[in-house]
């Protein structure tokens, strides 16, 4: 089955520590997204890649890094500068010429302490 | 640039009542529109999507939406709740030009239906 896999869904990590969150697709998508998501806010739109070796930051972009090496991949790595890390993340691909909708991994759920 | 205004945060229905979720847009361009739904601790997972032709799009699940270019407005509908639709809905949008494949969310509707 096609789609897009998340892992780990929940993950805890003490205060101070960087962390990588894994997204891997299998759709054969040009472009891939990361959001941020917190009670009451919406998607918040953190990186986003139409193609490989090439990425833009999104609306909150500060405290996170990724890397598109694959088309298959976009680890986003939550730096130790992200001042509240704990949210729940999601990532999405879609093509980048159309058609638009985006399809959605599972999500990771991140608490830091 | 694109924005998405849904109306309303929270929505409470009665079981078998009429779901009206609003979701207004601001585009300069014809828009592409897509509703989405979400379940506690889940990814988002698409209902419907408008892109060209006809302005009444049916989707998963019942829900079905009218794009209004005139009003600015996608609003989704399904005749008769049923408790499964209790979730979170987003509207989102997609401009032209240099947003690329970006999408704008809406900031969610949070569905209750009552039993």
């Amino acid at each position: 089955d096609g789609g897009i896999t998340q892992s780990p869904k929940y993950l805890f990590r003490k205060e101070g520590q960087n962390v990588t969150l894994s997204c891997e697709q299998n759709l054969n998508h040009d472009a891939m997204y990361w959001y941020r998501q917190d009670p009451g806010q919406g998607l918040r739109l953190i990186y986003y890649s139409q193609i490989v070796n090439d990425f833009q930051k999104g609306d909150i972009a500060e405290g996170y890094s990724v890397s598109r090496e694959k088309k298959e991949s976009f680890p986003l790595t939550v730096t130790s500068a992200q001042k509240n890390p704990t949210a729940f993340y999601l990532c999405a691909s879609s093509n980048r010429d159309g058609p638009y909708e985006q399809y959605f991994g599972p999500g990771t759920r991140l608490t830091v302490t | 640039a694109q924005s998405v205004t849904q109306l309303g945060s929270h929505v409470s229905v009665s079981e078998g009542a009429l779901v009206l979720l609003r979701c207004n847009y601001s585009s300069s361009v014809p828009p592409y529109l897509f509703w989405y739904v979400q379940y506690p601790n889940q990814g988002l997972q698409l209902l419907l999507k408008y892109t060209t032709g006809a302005t009444l799009v049916k989707g998963i699940n019942g829900f079905e939406a009218e794009f209004k270019k005139s009003e600015t407005s996608f609003h989704l509908t399904k005749p008769s709740a049923h408790m499964s639709d209790a979730a979170e809905y987003f509207c989102a949008v997609r401009g032209t030009g240099t947003s690329g494949s970006r999408l704008t969310f809406g900031e969610g509707t949070q569905l209750t239906v009552n039993p």
